[in-house]
């Protein structure tokens, strides 16, 4: 199983609302990160989980709050977003996270805050 | 350069074209250059990952160069067919902390 899953697929919600990302990788990865992008823009880096513990988090806003409750499960919980934060949300997971190592994707999810 | 670069923005190319596209990357620190190929409502999959300066990698018609003292990696489709129709991302690593930063991408259409 080379498969990266992100579930939902879309997303609508409003600035009030509390809602979660999820993505799943079976592939033993101990490395999993969260990116986002907007559109022709490139993917940004968000957070990086490592052996389930946060290695890095490039100064998101708090109403972003990742979790890895186990190696296979990445979530990112939302919370009082604002419309600048519609965006695809992208997962990725990789062996390990010291470097020159690939990164397998998932589809993202498509966000849209009103 | 502070940033990935990637150009053209998009191609247009009819079918058993040959082409090819650029990434510059900063130099400085560099640790590893990744191309991935993202098709539209599909998940971007990975190329290559190259890391020596002068590599050279192929896989099937595409293939890639990378000169890291210059921070450049060029990317080639040799006789494009319409299923090479997608965005083609590089990424680079440097020494620094391992993030991996992203290029915008070029939208590559191959029209049959």
């Amino acid at each position: 199983d080379t498969e990266v899953t992100q579930t939902p697929k879309h997303l609508v919600m409003g600035m009030t609302n509390k809602k979660s990302l999820k993505c799943e990788q079976h592939m033993g990865h101990r490395a999993m990160y969260w990116y986002k992008q907007k559109a022709k823009k490139p993917p940004e880096l968000m957070f990086v989980y490592s052996y389930e513990k946060l290695s890095i988090n490039e100064s998101v806003p708090s109403r972003f709050s990742p979790e890895c409750p186990n190696s296979s499960l990445l979530n990112l919980h939302l919370h009082a977003l604002q419309p600048e934060d519609s965006a695809l949300y992208l997962c990725a997971s990789s062996q390990g996270s010291l470097g020159q190592e690939t990164q397998y994707f998932g589809p993202g999810t498509r966000l849209l805050v009103l | 350069i502070l940033n990935v670069e990637q150009s053209p923005q998009s191609l247009h190319v009819q079918e058993g074209d040959s082409t090819n596209f650029t990434c510059s990357f900063p130099s400085s620190n560099f640790y590893a250059l990744h191309w991935y190929r993202w098709e539209t409502a599909k998940s971007p999959e990975a190329l290559f990952v190259m890391t020596l300066n002068g590599d050279e990698k192929k896989k099937g018609r595409i293939s890639a160069t990378l000169n890291t003292k210059e921070g450049y990696s060029y990317l080639y489709i040799k006789g494009s067919q319409p299923e090479d129709s997608a965005t083609y991302l590089c990424a680079s690593e440097n020494t620094g902390g391992f993030k991996t930063i992203f290029g915008a991408g070029t939208r590559l259409f191959v029209k049959a």
